[in-house]
This record gives C-alpha cells, sequence and structure tokens, in this order.
C-alpha cells in the first residue's frame, strides 16, 4: 500500500539556519502530495502542496518540490525563526482520496 | 469561506465514563469528514470517516464509535473510556477529493 517516510526529529537548529526536512513517499499512480504544520496545541494547518511532478509548492517562505523519480518531497527554508518551531507533516492523496501521514518531524528553532 | 469547529477544547474524563466530542463545518456542504487521534508526541492515526450522512467508515477497531446525523456534524462516542483512549482528538473536513482542513482539536485525558 500507498506509504509516507519521514526523517525523524526532533530536529534542532538555530535561527536563521537552513532547514531540509526529508519525505519520501511510495504511491502506485501520480499521488497530490502535502507538506501541513501543527503549532503546539492546536490543529494542523495545510502548509504547502504539489499535484504532479516538478510543481513546486510555497508557503511562508517554506517549499518542497515533487519529485517523481526520486519520490521525494522534502521541506526546505532558507532561514528559520523561532515561530517555525512547530511538528511538520508530510503526506499523500491515495487513489482513495483519503490521506496517508508520515509521522511527523517535530522542529525545535532555538534563538 | 469554510470553518470548522469542535468541542470541548478539552476533557477530564473517568475510566467507565462515556465521551461525546462534536465537530461542526460551516460554509461547505456534503463535505468528506474524518476524525484522528494523535497520542502524545506520537503521529496521526485516522479513526473514522465520512463520506455522508449516515455513512461511517471504521479504520481502526476500539471503543469508540462515530456519528453523522447531519451533512456538516460528526461525533465522536464512547460508551466506557479507556486509559488508551486519552489524546489529541483532530476533526477535519476535505471536499470530495482533494486536502483536509482540521478544527482546532480536542485534548482528553482520562483518568
Amino acid at each position: 500500500g500507498d506509504s509516507v517516510t519521514q526523517m525523524e526529529g526532533p530536529v534542532t537548529l538555530s535561527e536563521e539556519a537552513f532547514l531540509t526536512i526529508n519525505c519520501t513517499y511510495t504511491a502506485t499512480g501520480y499521488p497530490s502530495l502535502f507538506w501541513y504544520v501543527q503549532y503546539p496545541g492546536e490543529g494542523l494547518q495545510l502548509l504547502l502542496k504539489a499535484t504532479k511532478a516538478d510543481d513546486k509548492g510555497s508557503n511562508k517562505g517554506f517549499e518542497a518540490t515533487y519529485r517523481k523519480e526520486t519520490t521525494s518531497f522534502h521541506l526546505e527554508k532558507g532561514s528559520v525563526q523561532v515561530s517555525d518551531s512547530a511538528v511538520y507533516f508530510c503526506g499523500l492523496r491515495d487513489s482513495n482520496y483519503q490521506l496517508i501521514w508520515g509521522a511527523g518531524t517535530k522542529l525545535i528553532i532555538k534563538p | 469561506s469554510q470553518t470548522i469547529h469542535q468541542w470541548p477544547a478539552t476533557l477530564v474524563q473517568p475510566v467507565g465514563s462515556p465521551l461525546s466530542l462534536e465537530c461542526t463545518v460551516e460554509g461547505t456542504s456534503n463535505p468528506n469528514l474524518y476524525w484522528y487521534r494523535q497520542a502524545a508526541g506520537r503521529g496521526l492515526q485516522l479513526l473514522f470517516y465520512s463520506v455522508g450522512i449516515g455513512q461511517i467508515s471504521s479504520e481502526v477497531p476500539q471503543n469508540l464509535s462515530a456519528s453523522r446525523p447531519q451533512d456538516r456534524q460528526f461525533i465522536l462516542s464512547s460508551k466506557k473510556l479507556l486509559l488508551s483512549d486519552s489524546g489529541f482528538y483532530l476533526c477535519a473536513w476535505s471536499p470530495v477529493t482533494y486536502e483536509q482542513y482540521f478544527g482546532p482539536g480536542t485534548r482528553l485525558t482520562v483518568t
């Protein structure tokens, strides 16, 4: 079945550092891919998405590119802030329109 | 615009007591609805989803149940809570075929 694998956390960075959170997937066909963010004590928010190969999703300085050849959708940000501290979830939409989730990666940004 | 509400925000219940969590969506019709549970420091576990009134699919066998009495109302229930039912419960909705939008969540502590 379809699956999503994220790098384990926590990921701890200093403010203004470059961020990469790896996400790879296994799926049949061409799934849509998503990144969600969950701030402490809150629900999940859609951060960005991509629906086809080579699409780049972007929002709030975060970017991710749908790489069909490597089945990846890595999340990147050039300069992180303390306010980016949160848990980040990678997901794909399967052929039944359900979201398959990664385990989540906790990001800690230190000032 | 669409909004999703969950209540209560927090709940502390003794073992063996009943449970009722409610989720409502505004500003859309015939949404897909979802209940997730998130244990402390863990990822998302899909519990139930619904594609229409009275149509409930269960993903995980447990002592929880779900109902959808109205198009935009989704209820999570239990007759007798277990300690292992503690967690953060998230309701989400989606248009028929695309990304999910989450409510603020309910923090349930079973004592």
